[in-house]
């Protein structure tokens, strides 16, 4: 079965340090991947998502992430953080032809001044 | 710009109560789903749901668990009689048609706490 492993349930960056959030996913076929965004008190927000077009591949708030198949992992990054980046992470997974989305356990993200 | 919303935001339930968890998904989509987050575990797939019907629903999604599209735009999530380890997060989904994969709009979830 499809799975994701988020490494870091916390991680903390100071404000303008680079910001990067690690995710492995387990298929041998590449799936598409998303990261989702949760604000407190909001609903999950997609940031980006991966559909075999290009490896890299940009989001919203400056952040984006490499597809590398050789290593499984879509890790998330920002080169300079900002205060308002502090949220929970969510890494999921969909396998070509599946509608469900398989998430990782999140990794909330904490800036500091 | 078009969001799914879900009511109510809190509910707090007697075990063995019914609930009713309530989504408008996005009014030209057509594809919705139901996922939900244990505290402190992950975001799970329960249903998905299209055309009236269950398209898939996962092993949690057991017979005390229903939804119904009643009328054009709501989409609801009934626990017929819920258990102490039915509190959790739930969240509604909503995509528009194509294939899958396409994004899924998620809402702000409802926060189920069963006593």
């Amino acid at each position: 079965a499809q799975s994701v492993t988020q490494l870091g349930s916390h991680v903390s960056v100071s404000e303008g340090a680079l910001v990067l959030l690690r995710c492995n996913y387990s298929s041998s076929v590449p799936p598409y991947l998303f990261w989702y965004v949760q604000y407190p008190n909001q609903g999950l927000q997609l940031l980006l998502k991966y559909t075999s077009a290009a490896t890299l591949v940009k989001g919203i708030n400056g952040f984006e992430a490499e597809f590398k198949k050789s290593e499984t992992s879509f890790h998330l990054t920002k080169p300079s953080a900002h205060m308002s980046d502090a949220a929970e992470y969510f890494c999921a997974v969909s396998d070509f032809g599946d509608d469900k989305i398989i998430f990782g356990k999140g990794t909330r993200l904490h800036i500091l001044p | 710009e078009p969001e799914v919303t879900q009511t109510p935001s809190h509910q707090v339930t007697q075990m063995g109560q019914e609930v009713i968890l309530r989504c408008v998904p996005i009014s030209n989509h057509l594809y919705f789903y139901w996922y939900r987050q244990i505290l402190g575990q992950k975001v799970e797939f329960l249903v998905s749901f299209y055309n009236n019907e269950i398209s898939e629903k996962s092993e949690i999604f057991d017979d005390q668990f229903s939804v119904e599209r009643p009328d054009g735009s709501n989409f609801t999530l009934k626990i017929r009689s819920t258990k102490l380890e039915d509190s959790a997060m739930y969240f509604c989904a909503s995509r528009e048609i194509g294939l899958p994969g396409e994004t899924q709009y998620f809402g702000p979830g409802t926060r189920l706490l069963v006593l």
